[in-house]
């Protein structure tokens, strides 16, 4: 069974500083990870996907995030929060033999002045 | 860019009424879903919808939910006899198959 554990509920930064949103999975195969942001009364937005290709992945944004097997992680990065990064992310784990994804319980990225 | 429309974006039932929540997914999709999100937590799935008939559903997806896509277009999901609990935000997902998922904005169904 496939599962998300994303270790913070909430992460405070100020504006300029780098972002860390952390997230381990749990799966029984070869997995799809994703990251989605859900701004205020909005949609989820796709930010990136891992798919088996290259480790590192960029997305939009100036988001990117890395692959871990040995460490079951996949963490989101970014060098420099902006104040609309502000939102909801969500680690979202896909088994390559299901569609049906699993969405950890969210962190909710706040960006301060 | 191909969005995912879902209509009504709110809507307020009284408990027990049927419900309806709308969705039109992207045209050259093949795969369709639902998920739904409480109020503070987690989204979860609820059902998959390929070729016309139901490929997966969660233990949420009871008799009292069931879904369609009566003509072609559009995607719905009716929920016959509604519950407090069921109070949640609803989304509505197409996908080509290829775990690239879009994601519509929801409706938000308020049971009173």
């Amino acid at each position: 069974a496939q599962s998300v554990t994303q270790l913070d509920s909430h992460v405070s930064v100020s504006e300029g500083t780098p972002v860390l949103l952390r997230c381990n999975y749990s799966s029984s195969y070869s997995p799809s990870l994703f990251w989605y942001v859900q701004h205020p009364n909005k949609g989820l937005q796709l930010l990136l996907k891992y798919t088996s290709a290259a480790t590192l992945v960029k997305g939009i944004n100036g988001f990117e995030a890395e692959f871990k097997k040995s460490e079951t992680s996949f963490h989101l990065t970014k060098p420099s929060a902006h104040m609309s990064d502000a939102a909801e992310y969500f680690c979202v784990v896909s088994e390559t033999r299901y569609s049906t994804l699993t969405f950890g319980k969210g962190t909710m990225l706040l960006v301060s002045p | 860019e191909p969005e995912v429309t879902q209509t009504p974006s709110h809507q307020v039932t009284q408990m027990g009424q049927e419900v309806i929540l709308r969705c039109v997914p992207i045209s050259n999709h093949l795969y369709f879903y639902w998920y739904r999100q409480i109020l503070g937590q987690k989204v979860e799935f609820l059902v998959s919808f390929y070729n016309n008939e139901i490929s997966e559903k969660s233990e949420i997806f009871d008799d009292q939910f069931s879904v369609e896509r009566p003509d072609g277009s559009n995607f719905t999901l009716k929920i016959r006899s509604t519950k407090l609990e069921d109070s949640a935000m609803y989304f509505c997902a197409s996908s080509t198959g290829a775990r690239g998922y879009t994601f519509g904005s929801g409706t938000r169904l308020t049971v009173v």
